[in-house]
Formats: structure tokens, C-alpha cells, sequence
């Protein structure tokens, strides 16, 4: 199984602040990354595909990047929207795995 | 547009089996896999599985088979999840989840339902 990391746990940052997510697998996955937003109580939301395409909705403040096996979520100029837990998800084998997930917090 | 709903929470005894239901809405069922994800309390996501809603296929994670069953009805665009020997770590809020038409050879998911609280306790 492909392992995923994510760092870090717990992020704390402010409204406007631009704030950065890296997420690692144990082996190159290729892009085949997905990153998802879930807020508390509410199913994961799909926000960004293949390392750095944008769902269709999602804010372009929002920016993914990365090949092989590190791979980063920026948002810049945090909204209180944004205030949530993301997890990426490798999908480069028939065993799709999850990294732990960071929980974006109001400092 | 894309619409997952599923059955509402249960609470099992150890031991026991359950079936979450997924009713799907706003595409064809057919041509996506339905899968289905687990999230244990306080804790992150775990994908178990996929059912193919045309033919009937399914793929497990190996740390489910022999326990898990998944199944569709496609008069009724309704998927299907069967967890039997229930044990406590199996307390978790279960998905279903539609897998992208964008996937390629593997998954992500697009469209997730709201998720069904299983608590097993005796």
C-alpha cells in the first residue's frame, strides 16, 4: 500500500494569511493526487484533482502542485471558509489511500 | 446534478452484520463505481471498496474481504454496503462515494454521500 503524509497536523494561521500544506507518498504516484476539504460533521468535498487541477467551484485562491511523491496545497489570503481539515488521496493504484489530514485552525 | 443520499444511523451489537444504503440521483448509475469510504471518530478516511453498478463487480480492500459485501440495485439506482462480525473499531461514519468520470485507470471521488453513523456497542 502506497503511504500518505501529511504535515502538518495542525496548521493555526489568519484570515488573509497565505498558508501551505504538503502532503508525501512512500512511492511516486505520478500527479494522481486529489486533495479534499471536510468541515465538521459533513462528507469530504473534492477540491483539487491530478496534483493541481481545480474542481469545477473551487476558489482560485486555492492552488495545487507536485509530482512523484511531494506535493503541496496553497491557499492564499485565507477566507473564514477555508478554516476546515484537508486530506489528499493518492489514486495511482487500485488501493486508493488517504493521508491523516491537516486541520486548518483560526490562530 | 449529482445527488448521494444515504440510510439513516444504527447502532449494532458486536457480532452483528449491517447494510448502509446509498440512493443515487442526477447521472447515470451505470456508468460510475460506486465506492464506499469509512472514517473512524476523531479519526481519518479509509476506503473499503467499490461495486461496479453495470456489472456487478466489486473490488475490496484486503482488510475487509470476507467481511464485506457490496451490491447494487439499478432499477432503484441504490448501492449497497454489508459489514458483517461487527466489532467495536467498526464504530465509524460510512460513505459512499462516486468515483470521477476524470479518474483514468484509478480513483477519486467526485460526488460523497452525507454519511451514516454505524456505533457498535454492546
Amino acid at each position: 500500500d502506497i503511504q500518505m503524509t501529511q504535515s502538518p497536523s495542525t496548521l493555526s494561521a489568519s484570515v488573509g494569511d497565505r498558508v501551505t500544506i504538503t502532503c508525501r507518498a512512500s512511492q511516486s504516484i505520478g500527479t494522481w493526487l486529489a486533495w479534499y476539504q471536510q468541515r465538521p460533521g459533513k462528507a469530504p468535498k473534492l477540491f483539487i484533482y491530478k496534483a493541481s487541477t481545480l474542481q469545477s467551484g473551487v476558489p482560485s485562491r486555492l492552488n495545487g502542485s507536485g509530482f512523484g511523491t511531494e506535493f503541496t496545497l496553497t491557499i492564499s489570503s485565507l477566507q473564514p471558509d477555508d478554516f476546515a481539515r484537508y486530506y489528499c488521496q493518492q489514486y495511482s493504484t487500485s488501493l486508493p489511500t488517504f493521508g491523516q489530514g491537516t486541520k486548518l485552525e483560526i490562530k | 446534478q449529482v445527488q448521494l443520499v444515504q440510510s439513516g444511523t444504527e447502532v449494532r451489537e458486536p457480532g452483528a452484520s449491517m447494510t448502509v444504503s446509498c440512493k443515487a440521483s442526477g447521472y447515470t448509475f451505470n456508468d460510475y463505481y460506486m465506492h464506499w469510504v469509512r472514517q473512524a471518530p476523531g479519526q481519518g478516511l479509509e476506503w473499503m471498496g467499490w461495486v461496479d453498478p453495470n456489472t456487478g463487480g466489486t473490488d475490496y480492500a484486503q482488510k475487509f474481504q470476507g467481511r464485506v459485501t457490496m451490491t447494487r440495485n439499478t432499477s432503484i439506482t441504490t448501492a449497497y454496503m454489508e459489514l458483517r462480525s461487527l466489532r467495536s473499531d467498526d464504530t465509524a461514519v460510512y460513505y459512499c462515494a462516486r468515483s470521477s468520470p476524470l479518474s483514468g485507470s484509478y480513483y477519486f471521488f467526485d460526488s460523497w454521500g452525507q454519511g451514516t453513523l454505524i456505533t457498535v456497542s454492546s
